[in-house]
């Protein structure tokens, strides 16, 4: 088993939909979680960082923690055709140490 | 604002040879992070530094050495190359807070 899992997509939704991107992890202990998103050919762009249980809110964006669960998700709202990308979940078990990701989510957004 | 710069962006070379890559972290960064993708994958760590002093290592193949300079940029080396060894490589830097900023990457072919 990995040590995060993502749901695997491809996710195909339309254009102002509420999108829901989901991780699960397998470790109690892992304190730190980012979400990604990559355009085909570029790098990993940080969308949310947080390391609390709870809701993190940037614009459109939302993280959210469920440390008791190890769950966590973004939700994407009113989302737009820009927002077509492979999304990434990743932890980082202590600060400083590396990333582990999920196996991205490939998002398509229609107009 | 400065991000993490990589080169070559692009970089073609044939078996058996040998391939460097370069990477320049975000200024007062103090930690780097080389990581593998290949095609549909997420990225796979291979190795980070701290300080000019490794940190941590992954799935990083013996063929392949990296550093980290005084002035913080950081190289990875990779000799008799393979065909399996095509793939996109991320560096990445983090500061203290811990959120890690990806560079554009190089991609790598091997023929």
């Amino acid at each position: 088993q990995k040590e995060v899992e993502q749901d695997p997509g491809p996710l195909s939704v339309p254009e102002g939909a509420i999108v829901s991107l989901n991780c699960t992890y397998s470790n109690s202990a892992f304190q730190y979680f980012m979400w990604y998103r990559q355009y085909s050919r570029k790098g990993p762009e940080l969308l949310m960082y947080t390391y609390s249980s709870g809701n993190k809110e940037d614009g459109r964006f939302t993280a959210q923690v469920d440390k008791s669960s190890k769950y966590i998700s973004l939700f994407i709202r009113d989302s737009q055709p820009s927002d077509s990308a492979t999304y990434l979940c990743a932890i980082v078990p202590n600060q400083g140490g590396k990333l582990i990701f999920g196996q991205g989510t490939e998002l398509s957004v229609k107009p | 604002a400065a991000g993490v710069i990589q080169s070559p962006r692009h970089l073609i070379k044939e078996k058996r040879e040998t391939a460097t890559l370069k990477c320049y972290p975000i200024p007062r960064h103090d930690t780097v992070y080389w990581y593998q993708q290949g095609p549909g994958q997420d990225p796979q760590f291979l190795i980070s530094f701290y300080e000019k002093m490794q940190s941590d290592k992954g799935s990083i193949p013996d063929r392949f050495s990296a550093q980290q300079f005084s002035d913080y940029h950081s190289e990875l080396n990779m000799s008799s190359l393979e065909l399996g060894d095509s793939a996109l490589y991320f560096c990445a830097s983090s500061s203290e807070f811990g959120e890690l900023f990806f560079g554009e990457g190089s991609r790598l072919t091997v023929l």
